[in-house]
């Protein structure tokens, strides 16, 4: 069975600061994708990486995936309370399976 | 807009009668999701359509769950004898589960876009 582990499960810093979490696994995945989901709404994927190594940035959003594909990082510069919410990673295998999410990280960003 | 819609988007039921949950995919995705979350928690993977035949079942919790996907498009997740340990948020997605070739010749879903759905959230009293 594949897991994702997210860190931290909770973080609360001011506007402005900069920040990173992180998505880690035992397994090997062939993509990896980012989501943000607010109260009362599902999931919005804010990107998919594929290859081991792999930086992509999205605005104040930076994505890595790790070289060894089992592990990744986002890091927001900046963050704005509209930075807030649940950040969730999933990954995908090789074989056709499902995308397995982690449990998520709840941000806060405090004006 | 054409997004995911899901029906209700609240249901509080008692302990033991019989709930379904509906799901609207985005038109034209022949896959669909169902997964559930319960309060602050990631998203656990129930089933998966591909059209209307399920080819992973292996989240359903229990035989107590259910779903069927009628015309490629509408999905029915069936909850029967609801327990209080059912309550969570019901999300759905869909997407256009695109396949590409894997080094080793097998296919595997490419960079796959999930669109979802608002969520049900049941409560079983």
């Amino acid at each position: 069975t594949q897991l994702l582990e997210q860190s931290p499960q909770f973080l609360s810093i001011q506007e402005g600061e900069n920040l990173t979490v992180y998505c880690n696994s035992s397994s090997v995945f062939s993509s990896l994708q980012w989501y943000r989901q607010e109260p009362g709404e599902g999931p919005v994927l804010l990107v998919t990486v594929v290859t081991g190594g792999e930086v992509k940035k999205l605005k104040r959003l930076t994505f890595q995936f790790g070289d060894a594909r089992k592990d990744s990082s986002l890091h927001i510069t900046a963050a704005q309370p509209g930075d807030t919410g649940l950040y969730l990673c999933a990954g995908a295998g090789n074989y056709g399976q499902n995308f397995v999410f982690g449990p998520g990280t709840r941000l806060s960003v405090l004006p | 807009g054409a997004g995911v819609s899901q029906s209700p988007s609240n249901k509080v039921t008692e302990k033991g009668k019989d709930v379904e949950l509906r799901c609207d995919p985005i038109s034209g995705h022949t896959a669909l999701y169902w997964y559930r979350q319960s309060l602050g928690q990631g998203l656990e993977f129930l089933i998966y359509f591909q059209g209307n035949s399920a080819p992973d079942k292996s989240g359903l919790p229990s035989d107590r769950f259910s779903a069927e996907r009628t015309g490629g498009s509408v999905s029915t997740l069936t909850i029967q004898r609801t327990q209080q340990e059912d309550s969570a948020v019901y999300l759905c997605a869909s997407s256009l589960r695109r396949y590409s070739a894997g080094t080793s010749g097998g296919a595997f879903p490419s960079t796959d876009t999930q669109y979802f759905g608002p969520g049900t959230r049941l409560t079983v009293l």
